[in-house]
């Protein structure tokens, strides 16, 4: 079936670096664009990058850009985002997730769980 | 950069209910404009997509009307299922996104 798997997450210390995956099943992984979306603990869903079907065009939320990159591997059917000089409030579950077209993200990965503290 | 106001923040009804909540961009989004449910320690799950279209095998009780900036979802039944916090979300051209805060349904 349809799924997205992610993994990667753990504690990490401030200021350090961590790399999250997100392993795809059960459709042409190559034809679709890809989200990640985080949510801090009791809060809201926080949009935090996205990359194009064809790896041409990536945009970041504000809140990471210049730490995060997100690439995908297709021989691998996977999505990355790495993630440097972490910080307290990048504390989150990190959902990546399939987007259809420009428009909703259809397909959710269960969420792997990042923890920045020293 | 276009911002997403959701009311109320949580609200409390009965089953059988008319829930309605509202979504508001800061901008002209036209009908970019998706929902989202979310129930504790899942993942989201779109509802309706494109301010009005809803999303294969999700119950009709659910809808979404709007365009612009101003934007409604209701579910028609409260169910005791619908528990959950929703989201409205816009994206661009770009397929940037901006999720609203959320607005968390309880049952009375």
């Amino acid at each position: 079936q349809v799924q997205l798997v992610e993994s990667g997450g753990g504690v990490v210390q401030p200021g350090r670096s961590l790399r999250l995956s997100c392993v795809a099943s059960g459709f042409i992984f190559s034809t679709y664009g890809l989200h990640w979306v985080r949510q801090a603990p009791g809060k809201g869903l926080e949009w935090v990058a996205v990359i194009w079907s064809d790896g041409s065009n990536k945009y970041y939320a504000d809140s990471v850009k210049g730490r995060f990159t997100i690439s995908r591997d297709d021989s691998k059917n996977t999505l990355y985002l790495q993630m440097n000089s972490l910080r307290a409030e990048d504390t989150a579950v990190y959902y990546c997730a399939r987007v259809i077209g420009l428009s909703r993200m259809d397909v959710w990965g269960q969420g792997t769980t990042v923890t920045v503290s020293s | 950069d276009i911002q997403m106001t959701q009311s109320p923040s949580s609200l409390s009804a009965s089953v059988g209910d008319r829930v309605t909540i509202t979504c508001q961009a800061s901008q002209d989004i036209s009908n970019y404009l998706n929902w989202y449910q979310q129930k504790p320690g899942k993942a989201p799950k779109v509802l309706i997509y494109d301010a009005s279209n809803l999303e294969t095998g999700v119950p009709p009780r659910f809808s979404g009307s709007g365009s612009g900036t101003d934007f409604t979802f209701t579910i028609s039944s409260l169910q005791p299922e619908d528990i959950a916090t929703y989201y409205c979300q816009r994206y661009d051209n770009l397929a940037q996104v901006t999720f609203g805060p959320g607005t968390k349904v309880d049952i009375k």
